[in-house]
């Protein structure tokens, strides 16, 4: 099947600084990629749609400044994390849909991105 | 507004055993009903998906899903199960004209197969 690319799979960084992640589709096209957050033992909190060219739809409650999302190609989005603290640290998980399906086309996930903030 | 329900958090089963794993679904029209498989600090693998058709869906690793639109339901079932089998299990839902074609997740079920 379908792969979906996340990198990095762990990330630990010191409060105040950046962190990019990055997920790519790497044998199909996504023209709109899906951004979750997940906590421990939880369900999987959709923050954003991030789609090619055009900014992301973000859900309500994220705030778009601090989770920027960048969209430049069919293949790549990147969510960084800006002025990490924390209550950022969450397991990452992006997940993309390839151009040629519609509605109901199975959604491909990435193996996830662990963040500690320190 | 359309929602998922997984009303068990965590599913024992002894190996060898069937099992099914609940999920209960709220939403307006005919709805697309997926699930999904995690692995300890992985990805989510899909299983099977419903779209229409017929009611019992087959999917991978031996996993099926029946469609009960009556009920609102979609539980997931296995006939045997394997300790293999262990991990936190989503049922999701696509609502018809989604847009942007979001899933709604369920809160999970962590199923554990007993050796």
């Amino acid at each position: 099947g379908a792969v979906v690319s996340q990198h990095p799979s762990w990330v630990i960084c010191k409060s105040g600084t950046s962190v990019k992640i990055e997920c790519r589709s790497l044998d199909f096209q996504a023209t709109t990629m899906f951004w979750y957050r997940q906590f421990p033992k939880q369900s999987l909190m959709l923050m954003a749609t991030s789609n090619e060219g055009s900014k992301a739809t973000y859900e309500q409650g994220v705030e778009k400044d601090k989770f920027l999302i960048n969209h430049a190609s069919l293949t790549l989005s990147t969510l960084t994390v800006t002025s990490a603290h924390p209550e950022d640290s969450s397991f990452y998980i992006c997940s993309a849909r390839d151009v040629g399906q519609g509605a109901a086309g199975e959604l491909f996930f990435g193996e996830g991105s662990r963040l500690t903030v320190l | 507004a359309q929602s998922v329900a997984q009303p068990e958090d965590q599913v024992n089963v002894a190996e060898g055993n069937p099992l099914t794993v609940k999920c209960t679904y709220s939403v307006s029209g005919n709805p697309y009903l997926f699930w999904y498989v995690q692995y300890p600090n992985r990805g989510l693998q899909f299983l099977l998906k419903y779209i229409t058709g017929d009611n019992l869906v087959k999917g991978s690793y031996g996993f099926e899903a029946e469609f009960n639109k009556s009920q609102t339901s979609f539980h997931l079932k296995k006939p045997s199960a394997l300790v293999s089998d262990s991990a936190l299990y989503f049922c999701a839902l696509e609502g018809p004209g989604a847009g942007s074609y979001q899933l709604t997740f369920g809160k999970g079920t962590k199923l554990s197969v007993i050796p």
